[in-house]
C-alpha cells in the first residue's frame, strides 16, 4: 500500500490568509493526488484532482502543485466557508490510500 | 446530475454480516468509464478505501480486509451492495459509497450511513 502523509495535521488561520498544505507519498505516484474538503457531518468533497486540475465549480483561490512524491494544496485569501478539514489521496495505485487529514480552524 | 444514497441497518451485532446498499439515481451504474467503491470513515475521522465493483461486474478489494468484503451490483434496480462479514467493534464508522471516474477521483459520494458494531 502507499502510504500518505499530511502536514501539519492542524493549523488555525485567519479569514484572507495564504494556507498551505502538505502531501508526501511513500512512493512516487506520479500525477495522481486528489485533494477533498470535508465539512462536519457531510462527505468529502473533491476540490482539486490529478494533482493540479481544479474541479468544476470550485473556487479558483484554491490551488494544487506537485508531482512523484511531493503535493500542495494551497487556499489564497481564505474565506470562512473553507474552514474545514482536507485530505489527499492517491490514485495511482490499488487499494487506493488517503492521508490521515489537516484540519484548518479559524484563529 | 448523478446522486448516490447509501441505506442499511445502523446496528450491527459482534460477528454477524454487515450489509448495506448504495442506489444510485441519475445515470446508470451499467455503462462504463465509472468504478463504484465503497469507503469507510472511522469515528477518528481516518479514511479507508474497501475496494470497488466496474460496470462489467469486476471487482478489487482491499487486502487488508482479508476477504471480509463483497461488493455486488444489481442494475435491475441501479444499487451497488456492499457485505462485511465477521464485523468487530473496530468496523463501526460512516460507510460511503463513491463513484470514481477517468480523472481518478472519487466524485460524488453519498451522503454516507454510521453502522455501530456493539451487542
Amino acid at each position: 500500500d502507499i502510504q500518505m502523509t499530511q502536514s501539519p495535521s492542524s493549523l488555525s488561520a485567519s479569514v484572507g490568509d495564504r494556507v498551505t498544505i502538505t502531501c508526501r507519498a511513500g512512493q512516487s505516484i506520479s500525477r495522481y493526488l486528489n485533494w477533498y474538503q470535508q465539512k462536519p457531518g457531510k462527505a468529502p468533497k473533491v476540490v482539486v484532482y490529478s494533482a493540479s486540475s481544479l474541479q468544476s465549480g470550485v473556487p479558483s483561490r484554491f490551488s494544487g502543485s506537485g508531482s512523484g512524491t511531493d503535493f500542495t494544496l494551497t487556499i489564497t485569501n481564505l474565506q470562512p466557508e473553507d474552514f474545514a478539514t482536507y485530505y489527499c489521496q492517491q490514485s495511482y495505485s490499488l487499494p487506493r490510500t488517503f492521508g490521515q487529514g489537516t484540519k484548518v480552524e479559524i484563529k | 446530475q448523478v446522486q448516490l444514497q447509501e441505506s442499511g441497518p445502523g446496528l450491527v451485532k459482534p460477528s454477524q454480516t454487515l450489509s448495506l446498499t448504495c442506489t444510485v439515481s441519475g445515470g446508470s451504474i451499467n455503462i462504463g468509464a465509472y468504478w463504484w467503491s465503497w469507503i469507510r470513515q472511522y469515528p477518528g475521522k481516518g479514511l479507508e478505501w474497501l475496494g470497488y465493483i466496474y460496470y462489467s461486474g469486476s471487482t478489487y478489494y482491499n487486502p487488508s480486509l482479508e476477504g471480509r468484503v463483497t461488493i455486488s451490483m444489481d442494475t435491475s434496480k441501479n444499487q451497488i451492495s456492499l457485505k462485511l462479514t465477521s464485523v468487530t467493534a473496530a468496523d463501526t464508522a460512516v460507510y460511503y459509497c463513491a463513484r470514481e471516474s477517468a480523472s481518478n477521483c472519487f466524485d460524488p459520494w453519498g451522503q454516507g450511513t454510521l453502522v455501530t458494531v456493539s451487542s
